[in-house]
């Protein structure tokens, strides 16, 4: 079975610092995806950034990017230059190649700090 | 452009009283269909998806099911509520597996 697992609940960072958030995965497969998604207070869920387990490249979105370790099937993302808006619940997704479903965490709650 | 929508928005039900949640999808046409449980510490919980009509999948065995009478209309339901089936409904779509699955503004439902 596929597991995501985010062991930080809650996270703080200063305002225009930089923040890592932490994922890892469970998978037997060889080809996935992976997602962070972003859950405000208005708690519409909204995708921020994605990579396919079969490229590379760290996948990056202005402020956001990400260190993808396929053999140690970790999937973090940071966010540099933190804004106010930022604060909000994190959620690391897993999609399967050979599937239709979406796995997802439990969540990292971010605060941003003024 | 693609619009999902849920409803109601919030749901009080007392123990043992049946459950109907709705969500329909604008705009794409045979799209996969997911409905999610978020709970306290419990992150996104995957229920229930499907690929087409009448094609359920689940993923947890409990008192709850799904149903897709229509290529864009996915249906929740139970005929006892549990008071552990307290949440935030979310129903998604997704076409390629690439762009992830997109989410609706979710159903929040207390059972009392």
């Amino acid at each position: 079975a596929q597991t995501v697992t985010q062991s930080q609940p809650e996270m703080s960072v200063q305002e225009a610092e930089t923040v890592t958030l932490s994922c890892t995965y469970d998978t037997s497969e060889s080809d996935y995806y992976l997602f962070w998604y972003k859950q405000p207070p208005s708690r519409q869920m909204i995708l921020v950034i994605r990579q396919e387990a079969y490229k590379q490249q760290n996948a990056t979105e202005n402020r956001f990017s990400v260190n993808f370790q396929k053999a140690a099937k970790s999937f973090s993302l940071k966010i540099s230059d933190s804004q106010l808006g930022d604060a909000a619940m994190y959620f690391c997704a897993y999609g399967v190649f050979t599937g239709n479903q979406f796995y997802f965490g439990t969540g990292t709650s971010l605060t941003v700090i003024p | 452009s693609q619009t999902i929508h849920q409803w109601p928005a919030t749901l009080v039900q007392p123990v043992g009283s049946p459950l109907s949640l709705e969500c329909t999808v604008e705009g794409t046409s045979n799209p996969n269909l997911y409905w999610y449980r978020q709970a306290a510490g419990r992150g996104l919980q995957l229920l229930f998806y499907s690929i087409g009509i009448d094609q359920i999948s689940s993923e947890v065995p409990q008192n709850l099911s799904a149903s897709r009478p229509q290529d864009r209309q996915f249906i929740l339901s139970s005929k006892k509520l549990l008071l552990s089936d307290s949440g935030f409904y979310l129903c998604a779509w997704s076409f390629y597996k690439t762009s992830g699955v997109n989410f609706g503004p979710g159903t929040r439902l207390t059972v009392t």
